[in-house]
């Protein structure tokens, strides 16, 4: 049972290049999150999957595309990166299931953009 | 949009001090409040919540409070412990869709 993992755990890209963050979770949950963490900034909720099939904006869009491939797998898109998508992202999972609905973190994916 | 403000951004305590860190919230319809903390390197991790039909919640050394009225909630953590050491984020969320984060409090514990 691995939980939330990303890939990759690293990447630098140049300006204007294109890359796509991988997320996938083992715990059969229904919703999953992307958020991106700046320094002093805390996360910021950029888009969200409340169960298979649906996507929605979060607080920080623009510049993002998602996919909910299935119930295990979401990722991110950046189509032309940034040097101001440098940051940190985090994938996370919840279930509905329940009373308890904690959110899962991954180990995140340091990404630069010069 | 939702606002959190979370306070103090660093936190030094003596081993086997308490700890607090505030937060406060602007959407009166929030009604799910975590903490989570995160070592360095690694995700954030959740170590409390509390819904907004509870005022307080306790687990072990860890305590959260919440005053609904002045749209604050509390971490209080008792006896630290050096392995206390890291960083704390507050939220908030509105039945669980979007999150909205604080910017975090760097706690620091000396042995």
């Amino acid at each position: 049972n691995a939980g939330v993992t990303q890939t990759p755990k690293f990447q630098v890209l140049k300006t204007g290049q294109s890359m796509t963050l991988q997320c996938a979770q083992d715990m059969n949950h229904n919703s999953m999150y992307w958020y991106r963490q700046d320094p002093g900034m805390g996360l910021r909720l950029i888009y969200y999957s409340a169960s298979e099939g649906t996507t929605d904006k979060g607080e920080v869009p623009n510049g993002y595309n998602v996919s909910r491939l299935n119930k295990r797998e979401f990722s991110l898109r950046l189509e032309s990166a940034a040097p101001s998508q440098t940051s940190v992202y985090f994938c996370a999972s919840r279930s509905l299931a329940g009373v308890y609905n904690e959110q899962f973190f991954g180990p995140g994916t340091r990404l630069t953009v010069l | 949009g939702e606002n959190v403000e979370q306070h103090p951004s660093t936190l030094s305590v003596q081993e086997g001090d308490s700890a607090v860190i505030k937060c406060t919230y602007s959407d009166s319809a929030s009604n799910y409040f975590p903490w989570y903390k995160q070592e360095l390197g690694k995700g954030p991790q959740l170590i409390i919540d509390i819904r907004s039909n509870v005022g307080e919640k306790k687990d072990q050394r860890i305590a959260v409070t919440l005053n609904k009225t002045a749209k604050h909630f509390s971490l209080h953590i008792t006896e630290t412990q050096p392995e206390d050491s890291a960083v704390y984020f507050c939220a908030d969320s509105y039945n669980f869709n979007k999150f909205y984060f604080g910017s975090g409090t760097k706690l620091n514990v000396k042995p």
